[in-house]
């Protein structure tokens, strides 16, 4: 059955420093997504991507963040100077259309020093 | 803007045993989707159930069912004969129209059910 898969599965990284997380959809997918759960919360909405555009964006996706495809297999969320309080389990999950359920990965943990 | 709520942090059961966790929810869509989410400690998301909002048939899948009460804006899920492998964080979701035409899902705090031998 396919699946959603993110790399790396852990990441830890310096405050101020840049990281890239990525994820592959399922090939056929068009809508694509990016969630956060910071541990103990709930989980929350970061931005949705179609037709190589952001559709939908949260008040928490702010200019530190940022989307690509930049391949067409590749999704990548994309955090420019990281805070202690990005610290958090990022989801990448993604749909076939609009009517389908959607997939998640199994998220990657990223810590901030 | 919609909100999800689940009161119930915690729960346990006893296995074999049947227990019901609890999700309401606010909107003034009339088209919308509802879903059960479970997060085991491996973290990933799994679905488990999902229920259109124009259906009045509540869903069902193995032994996972709802109870979903448009009026009331209750979307309760019921798990039957609860095994050692249900323990894990349950997510109910609601399934949003954004602005933009496209969907975002809004979720809530989540439930941690335990399974007791």
């Amino acid at each position: 059955e396919p699946e959603v898969t993110q790399t790396p599965s852990h990441q830890v990284t310096q405050m101020g420093q840049e990281v890239i997380l990525r994820c592959v959809p399922i090939s056929n997918h068009l809508y694509f997504y990016w969630y956060r759960q910071i541990l103990g919360q709930k989980v929350e909405f970061l931005v949705s991507f179609y037709n190589n555009e952001i559709s939908e964006k949260s008040e928490i996706f702010d200019d530190q963040f940022s989307v690509e495809r930049p391949d067409g297999s590749n999704f990548t969320l994309k955090i420019r100077s990281t805070k202690l309080e990005d610290s958090a389990m990022y989801f990448c999950a993604s749909r076939l259309s609009l009517g389908e359920t959607q997939y998640f990965g199994p998220g990657t943990r990223l810590l901030v020093l | 803007a919609q909100t999800v709520t689940q009161s119930q942090p915690e729960m346990s059961v006893q296995e074999a045993e049947t227990v019901t966790l609890s999700c309401t929810y606010d909107t003034s869509e009339s088209d919308y989707y509802l879903f059960w989410y479970k997060q085991p400690p491996s973290r990933q998301m799994i679905l488990v159930i999902r229920q259109e909002a124009y259906k009045q048939q509540n869903a069902t899948e193995n032994r996972f069912s709802v109870n979903f009460q448009k009026a009331a804006k209750s979307f309760s899920l019921k798990i039957s004969d609860s095994q050692l492998g249900d323990a894990a964080m349950y997510f109910c979701a609601y399934r949003s129209r954004a602005t933009s035409g496209t969907y975002k899902y809004i979720f809530g705090t989540g439930t941690r059910l335990k399974v007791l031998a």
